[in-house]
């Protein structure tokens, strides 16, 4: 089975421009989550979605950050416009339901933006 | 407010060593626990999970942790590391309360000396 897809796995870019992280859940999964990972704050939840409806964004940091889940296959992290200070690593992750928190959550690869 | 600690940034241990890796947590009720492993430039992978039950939980590539709910604990250990283990340890405690909200621990390196 394929695991959870990233892409691009790095990314530069300059301070004013759009960024868009894109994942690929494992199929059959029907959460998927957003998180961010930095040497200061770690790993942060950003965002997660249930059968493709945002659940809770309360970890998106400004109005400069969306994320979107088209459909069950595919999720995009948009950054719009980039700063500096957003230049982390972006993990996507997801997991099935199966009545609870019990579920394990499976981590793409990651992201790792730069931006300059 | 739930939290999780996890005390050691680094921990060196040489090949063949036992290991243990310290997580403590803060949360009102029993709590899900996790350990997940980030290897260098991979993902995080899950190597255990406590929900309930026998305290001493069984993992992948020969880890095992115990939850002690009276130190609010759930410490990692493995009888004999590998090279192979050198990686980023990360502990989260989920929220019986909250579906899906994992709190992690800031990680601990583990660094293997030959």
């Amino acid at each position: 089975d394929a695991g959870v897809i990233q892409s691009p796995r790095h990314e530069v870019t300059e301070m004013g421009q759009e960024v868009t992280l894109r994942c690929k859940p494992i199929s059959g999964h029907d959460y998927l989550f957003w998180y961010r990972q930095t040497m200061m704050r770690g790993l942060e939840l950003l965002i997660y979605f249930n059968n493709n409806v945002p659940i809770d964004d309360s970890g998106m940091p400004e109005d400069r950050f969306s994320a979107k889940m088209p459909n069950a296959s595919f999720s995009t992290l948009k950054i719009q416009p980039s700063e500096p200070r957003d230049s982390a690593v972006y993990f996507c992750a997801s997991s099935r339901t199966s009545g609870g928190i019990t579920d394990t959550q499976y981590f793409g690869p990651g992201t790792r933006l730069t931006v300059l | 407010a739930q939290s999780v600690t996890q005390p050691d940034i680094h921990i060196t241990v040489s090949e063949g060593a036992s290991l243990e890796l310290r997580c403590n947590y803060s949360y009102g009720a029993t709590p899900y626990l996790f350990w997940y492993v980030q290897s260098p430039g991979q993902g995080l992978q899950l190597l255990l999970k406590y929900f309930s039950g026998d305290t001493l939980v069984q993992g992948i590539k020969g880890f095992e942790a115990e939850f002690k709910r009276s130190q609010s604990s759930f410490n990692l250990r493995k009888p004999s590391v590998h090279w192979s283990d050198a990686a980023e340890y990360f502990c989260a405690v989920g929220r019986r309360d909250s579906n899906y909200q994992l709190i992690w621990g800031a990680g601990t390196k583990l660094i293997i000396k030959p």
